[in-house]
């Protein structure tokens, strides 16, 4: 079956340009999580969705950073305003609450390089 | 802050040898302790999970160690292979309510020699 998946896979913009990203998760599942990971490091949380709940936006470094999700289904991370410190792979996770394994699945990622 | 401390930042085994990485964490309502497994260019894969109940967890030539009242938890991968090769990340969180929100180390650069 289908994973998550994420585009675009590679994304150059200009410092101070919008930027939306595209997350796809396994169908079915309830709860969406987007994590950004700079070169090197571990991956940080930065927001969360579970169906029609308020997102978990406790991740979310500035208010430059917003992220929507319609339902179930497709999630959209924007970043306003690109400074050279968001370069960073953004990564989205898709969960079934319910399962006991609480597995992520991760998709690919989406590379940002702001210049 | 860094609520979760993995070490060594990068480790050469030869193979057939057993790779061993060691992660701490802080937060004493977490719950929940997945490992990570990346290969270059891909999103994180499960390798093995444990919860607080057990102290240890084995699932093929992989096992995690835990250790509850050190706030310790390791990845020892026995007969290490080159195709074990890959950046390992450890992981925790607090499952229920809120979300599971993971929390991670910055990972492991594993090499397995021939």
């Amino acid at each position: 079956g289908a994973g998550v998946s994420q585009s675009p896979s590679n994304k150059v913009t200009e410092k101070g340009k919008d930027v939306e990203l595209r997350c796809d998760p396994i169908s079915g599942h309830t709860a969406l999580y987007w994590y950004r990971q700079r070169l090197g490091q571990g991956l940080e949380f930065l927001i969360y969705f579970q169906g029609n709940s308020a997102p978990d936006k406790s991740g979310l470094p500035s208010d430059r950073f917003s992220a929507e999700r319609t339902g179930e289904s497709v999630s959209t991370l924007t970043i306003q305003r690109t400074q050279q410190e968001d370069s960073a792979v953004y990564l989205c996770a898709s969960s079934s609450p319910g399962q006991w394994t609480y597995e992520q699945y991760f998709g690919p990622g989406t590379r940002l390089t702001v210049t | 802050q860094q609520q979760v401390k993995q070490s060594p930042q990068s480790l050469i085994v030869q193979k057939g040898g057993i790779s061993i990485i060691n992660c701490a964490y802080e937060n004493t309502a977490f719950d929940y302790f997945p490992w990570y497994q990346q290969f270059p260019g891909k999103g994180p894969a499960l390798l093995i999970a444990i919860r607080p109940d057990v102290s240890e967890k084995k699932e093929g030539r992989f096992t995690i160690s835990f250790n509850k009242s050190a706030k310790q938890f390791s990845l020892h991968i026995m007969d290490s292979q080159p195709g074990d090769s890959a950046t390992y990340f450890c992981a925790a969180s607090r499952v229920g309510g809120g979300g599971n929100k993971l929390t991670f180390g910055t990972g492991t650069q594993l090499k397995v020699e021939l």
